[in-house]
């Protein structure tokens, strides 16, 4: 079964420090990753995703993610946080051999929290 | 830049009674979805949808829901008789096959109280 995994709640990280928000996986096939971040009162928005190639991955606002096989993580990254970047953050993977429409699976959610 | 709309942005019911969720997806996007976050937990995929049918839907997604496309624009989400359970927010979203690897754009939700 498809699973995604965030183990922290809540990262404190102080503005300009490096980021990370950690995410596992567990799917039968390759996988698709994705991350989205949800603002207050806002739907997911899109951040980034890993399809295949380059395992480091970058996408919107400085946010990059690196895939990594045999440890079977998709940790989002940052180099210097914003006070912006304070939101909530979800990983989500689709099993590439499930068809082309396949649903989402979205993890817990991890609270980005910047702190001036 | 295109996005995904849906109205109304918060909806207030009475237990059984029977409520429809609207979006408008991105216009040539032609793979639809649906799905559910309960306040504090996780995203949950409810349904997805493709040249008017039902491709997969969950185990949430039980005979009290449907899904619709009624005219070129608008993908609804209808609940029959809404439970106390079923307050939540609801996210629609769309795809563009023409991507290749579907990444889904979320619309901002409809948060459905039910009373």
């Amino acid at each position: 079964a498809q699973s995604v995994a965030q183990p922290e709640d809540q990262v404190n990280v102080a503005e300009g420090n490096p980021l990370t928000v950690k995410c596992t996986y567990s799917v039968s096939g390759n996988p698709y990753l994705f991350w989205y971040v949800q603002y207050p009162n806002r739907g997911l928005q899109f951040l980034l995703k890993y399809i295949t190639g380059d395992n480091l991955v970058k996408g919107s606002y400085g946010f990059e993610a690196e895939f990594n096989k045999s440890q079977t993580s998709f940790h989002l990254k940052k180099p210097s946080a914003l006070v912006s970047d304070s939101a909530l953050y979800f990983c989500a993977v689709r099993d590439a051999l499930s068809g082309g429409y396949n649903k989402l699976i979205f993890g817990a959610g991890t609270r980005l929290a910047v702190h001036p | 830049e295109p996005e995904v709309t849906q109205t109304p942005s918060h909806q207030v019911t009475q237990m059984g009674q029977e409520v429809i969720l609207r979006c408008v997806p991105i216009s040539n996007h032609l793979y639809f979805y649906w799905y559910r976050q309960i306040l504090g937990q996780k995203v949950e995929f409810l349904v997805s949808f493709y040249n008017n049918e039902i491709s997969e839907k969950s185990e949430i997604f039980d005979d009290q829901f449907s899904v619709e496309r009624p005219d070129g624009s608008n993908f609804t989400l209808k609940i029959r008789s809404t439970k106390l359970e079923d307050s939540a927010m609801y996210f629609c979203a769309s795809s563009d096959p023409g991507q290749g690897y579907h990444e889904q754009f979320f619309g901002p939700g409809t948060r459905l109280t039910v009373l």
